[in-house]
């Protein structure tokens, strides 16, 4: 098992860039889930995908962030206009069923640096 | 709602030393509790976890957790901390039939020769 997949590790980009984020989940994981993680604010949620449909998107901080969950093995995070308090390390994660009691997988993450 | 609280921030250790990090967590039901460990540039990996019955849970890494629901507590130890063992650890909880877990903000262990 290749465990759950991101990319690109690093990025850096202009502020006002688009950023796509990238996750491929552990197959047969029904649920995934992005975090935002800071110094300041620590882990955040920000938003929960079950069978491929978003059911929790209150933890999306503006319209510039949105999520898509196009079939069981991809999802993406998109960034536009980028700014630098974007700056963060995100992390995807994956679990078998909506369930807590199951725990998470995380991906290795991606930093982003927005200049 | 759930929530977790990690009193310490940063803990330094020797090398050999035991280790003992806090975790108190208020939920009003059986809470589903977990430890995940952060190395340098790394996602989280998920050290040991607690659903129900034996409240000592052995973990990986030669980690055990104890499950104490009079303290709200559920404390990590190990005990005998190698060099590698230096990194963020963060207790999280969760419960049957919600999506969620919360994390607590995490403790940051160092180790020294």
């Amino acid at each position: 098992d290749a465990g759950v997949i991101q990319s690109p590790r690093h990025e850096v980009t202009e502020m006002g860039q688009e950023v796509t984020l990238r996750c491929k989940p552990i197959s047969g994981h029904n649920s995934l889930f992005w975090y935002r993680q800071t110094m300041m604010r620590g882990l955040e949620l920000l938003i929960y995908f079950n069978n491929n449909v978003p059911i929790d998107d209150s933890g999306m901080p503006e319209d510039r962030f949105s999520a898509k969950m196009p079939n069981a093995s991809f999802s993406t995070l998109k960034i536009q206009p980028s700014e630098p308090r974007d700056s963060a390390v995100y992390f995807c994660a994956s679990s078998p069923t909506g369930q807590g009691i199951n725990g998470y997988t995380f991906g290795s993450g991606t930093r982003l640096t927005v200049v | 709602a759930q929530s977790v609280t990690q009193p310490d921030i940063h803990i330094t250790v020797s090398e050999g030393a035991s280790l003992e990090l806090r975790c108190n967590y208020s939920y009003g039901a059986t809470p589903y509790l977990f430890w995940y460990v952060q190395s340098p540039g790394q996602g989280l990996q998920l050290l040991l976890k607690y659903f129900s019955g034996d409240t000592l849970v052995q973990g990986i890494k030669g980690f055990e957790a104890e499950f104490k629901r009079s303290q709200s507590s559920f404390n990590l130890r190990k005990p005998s901390v190698h060099w590698s063992d230096a990194a963020e650890y963060f207790c999280a909880v969760g419960a049957f039939g919600d999506y969620k877990l919360s994390f607590g903000a995490g403790t940051t262990v160092t180790v020294r020769a």
